[in-house]
């Protein structure tokens, strides 16, 4: 156990509709990332935060955005989502911002949009 | 053109037959190179970050090196529970904080 939890585990949706994920980092980290994994993609860094404020964008689509939160829970908010947003979203979490910062992932949220 | 490669794609070992994976990365300053292990609809677990030439680290029968242009993994003796995913990722100074994730090797271990 990673320490970082995410929820919920499974998400089933139609296309067009919103959906949030939501994560809570390890004790003591103030970073969090989001990644999406999709089997013709691997695994694709989204977004950072750090303390409450962003730090570095990925490949992330407008569609999609990114909060966290004063008590360092993050949330990923997914809108107008299409048959290819289908994937496994994780999150990260590392105690400091730089370079050496240890990513430890939660468990994952396996998102299907019908 | 892709900034972190692994070698191979798949391997599979009978139990007890050491070898070895590749990671191969193009970028122009790293800061870190990191090993992970994924199983099936988990999350990657970290195993190994290495920072400059040379460095070695060991944990059971899992042993990672690095020099200035590749990371290899080594496996020796691995058993059946070896199996899984190994993915490798760099960090380097034009990405700022976030990591670029190789493809991975999905290994297979025999009993």
């Amino acid at each position: 156990d990673s320490g970082v939890t995410q929820t919920p585990k499974h998400l089933i949706t139609a296309t067009g509709q919103r959906v949030t994920l939501r994560c809570s980092p390890r004790s003591g980290d103030l970073s969090v990332y989001w990644y999406q994994q999709s089997l013709d993609q691997g695994l694709q860094f989204l977004i950072q935060y750090y303390n409450g404020e962003e730090r570095a964008k990925g490949n992330i689509l407008e569609r999609f955005s990114a909060q966290q939160f004063p008590d360092l829970h993050s949330e990923l908010n997914l809108s107008s989502l299409e048959l290819g947003d289908s994937a496994l979203y994780f999150c990260a979490s590392g105690r400091g911002q730089g370079a050496k910062n240890i990513q430890y992932f939660g468990a994952g949220t396996r998102l299907s949009v019908l | 053109e892709d900034q972190v490669t692994q070698s191979p794609e798949a391997l599979r070992l009978q139990e007890g037959e050491s070898s070895s994976l590749n990671c191969s990365y193009t970028v122009s300053g790293l800061r870190g190179l990191f090993w992970y292990r994924q199983d099936p609809g988990k999350g990657p677990e970290f195993l190994f970050t290495l920072y400059s030439a040379g460095e070695e680290k060991e944990k059971e029968r899992l042993k990672a090196t690095l020099t200035k242009k590749e990371s290899f993994l080594h496996i020796t003796a691995p058993k059946p529970e070896d199996s899984a995913t190994y993915l490798c990722a760099v960090q380097e100074d034009n990405y700022g904080q976030n990591f670029v994730f190789g493809p991975g090797t999905r290994l297979s271990v025999l009993p």
